[in-house]
């Protein structure tokens, strides 16, 4: 398996409470991502980096942040948690833009 | 949206049969990959085919696409109950980043 992980595994929080999530690779891959799963939808996603400190927005990345100050971390932000943020939350890594994603483990968020 | 669509959404069969599934997409892809998610773990990658190829194989699996009908096909051979999984496809490609669309999946349940 990739070497990735995401913590917390679980989590639940309040509504305006702000939380953030890990996802952590030591396969020094450039590319990471975050999606969430929702039942209906399959997986969207809500940011993504090239790199060290370049992101860009998903299509779902209102009420969300990222940074990535290294290259083995990429952190997902909720500022103010909304309950239509519940969700599971799916982080990815690539060696490239053309090549296969590699899945974390998932990180179930109940915002109540 | 660029989103591919997986059909059926749901397959049942027993063990020893073949599983068949389809994906259709709208937009023009460098490539298209399946992946496989068991229940409350992350996503698998199972194949990627590149726009220019028409077929690919790997163990018993079976992956077609056809880029003028936009659609992509996933053949499971000689199905086993340990291939009970949601199958999902994901398109990326051309100025992307990386960044893939993903349907809402195939529910197979193989019975033994």
């Amino acid at each position: 398996d990739a070497g990735i992980t995401q913590s917390p595994r679980h989590k639940v929080t309040e509504t305006g409470t702000p939380v953030t999530l890990r996802c952590h690779q030591t396969e020094n891959h450039r590319y990471m991502y975050w999606y969430r799963q929702d039942p209906g939808h399959g997986l969207r996603l809500i940011h993504y980096s090239y790199g060290v400190k370049d992101t860009d927005k998903g299509e779902v990345s209102d009420g969300y942040s990222v940074s990535r100050s290294k290259t083995e971390d990429f952190l997902l932000t909720l500022e103010s948690a909304t309950s239509s943020q519940t969700s599971v939350y799916f982080c990815a890594i690539s060696e490239s833009e053309s090549r296969e994603q590699f899945f974390g483990p998932g990180t179930r968020l109940t915002v109540l | 949206s660029q989103q591919g669509e997986e059909d059926p959404q749901a397959l049942s069969i027993q063990e020893g049969e073949n599983a068949t599934m389809n994906c259709s997409y709208k937009t023009s892809i460098n490539n298209l990959q399946w992946y496989r998610q068991n229940s409350g773990r992350g996503l698998v990658h199972l194949i990627l085919i590149r726009s220019n190829e028409r077929e690919k194989h790997s163990g018993r699996l079976r992956v077609t696409l056809d880029t003028s009908k936009k659609s992509s096909s996933l053949l499971i051979t000689a199905s086993r109950a340990a291939d009970t999984a949601s199958y999902f496809c994901a398109t990326g490609g051309g100025s992307t980043l990386g960044r893939l669309y993903f349907g809402r999946g195939t529910q197979l349940t193989v019975w033994p």
